[in-house]
């Protein structure tokens, strides 16, 4: 299974963006890259994915290089309350049961 | 967010004790999981489940077992507890339509 490195935290000013690297370098064709978060002591929390193409929904927006070997998530105006561990995971339908979680960066948003 | 729900939210139970888990969701969702989590481990899955009466162990199923009876139920038991299975423990779904995974709000299991 393909692996990601992620930078273990980060701080980000309100209002400003917040870029947060993500590392799958082996990762194979058939693979989806997600991202998630978790907000202290509450279970993780969906926040987009994608496989080749960039994307973007109300929370945030999803860069994935050509090469498929990073991305980058970005929370386009961060609050507080977007202070969280924020994971990033590669997964495929072929791997169920293998959702494999590591240990995210921990974003901290400061005012 | 998929309704689901974990019972009970807190517990502290004595070692050597059964202790069991319950995550129940009404999504109609094929896919469950149980996750524990501790410091400096992040999530781990313990089992998980494609279907009634269907599941498979995860990284970290030694001392634990499942059951699913139900689409909407998936039970996590610990036959005998040690302090070492003290952690909480997260259920989550599989929508399959896009395949984001959904978080029950965990269970804190204290075992002394």
């Amino acid at each position: 299974d393909a692996k990601t490195t992620q930078p273990p935290s980060m701080d980000c000013a309100e209002g400003r963006a917040a870029n947060l690297p993500c590392n799958h370098s082996t990762i194979s064709g058939n693979e989806y890259v997600y991202w998630y978060r978790q907000i202290h002591s509450q279970g993780p929390q969906y926040i987009i994915h994608g496989l080749k193409n960039n994307e973007t929904n109300e929370m945030a927006s999803l860069i994935i290089t050509e090469d498929r070997k990073s991305s980058t998530l970005i929370l386009p105006h961060a609050t507080l309350r977007d202070t969280a561990v924020y994971y990033c995971i590669v997964w495929t339908t072929d791997s169920w049961g293998k959702f494999q979680f590591g240990a995210g960066t921990q974003v901290v948003v400061t005012p | 967010d998929a309704g689901i729900t974990q019972s009970p939210r807190h517990k502290v139970t004595e070692t050597g004790t059964p202790v069991t888990l319950r995550c129940h969701q009404t999504e109609n969702h094929r896919y469950m999981y149980w996750y524990r989590q501790d410091p400096g481990h992040g999530l781990r899955l313990i089992h998980y489940s494609y279907g009634v009466k269907d599941t498979d162990k995860g990284e970290v199923s030694d001392g634990y077992s499942v059951s699913r009876s139900k689409t909407e139920d998936f039970l996590l038991t610990l036959e005998s507890a040690t302090s070492s299975q003290t952690s909480v423990y997260f259920c989550a779904t599989t929508g399959t339509e896009t395949y984001e995974q959904y978080f029950g709000p965990g269970t804190r299991l204290t075992v002394t």
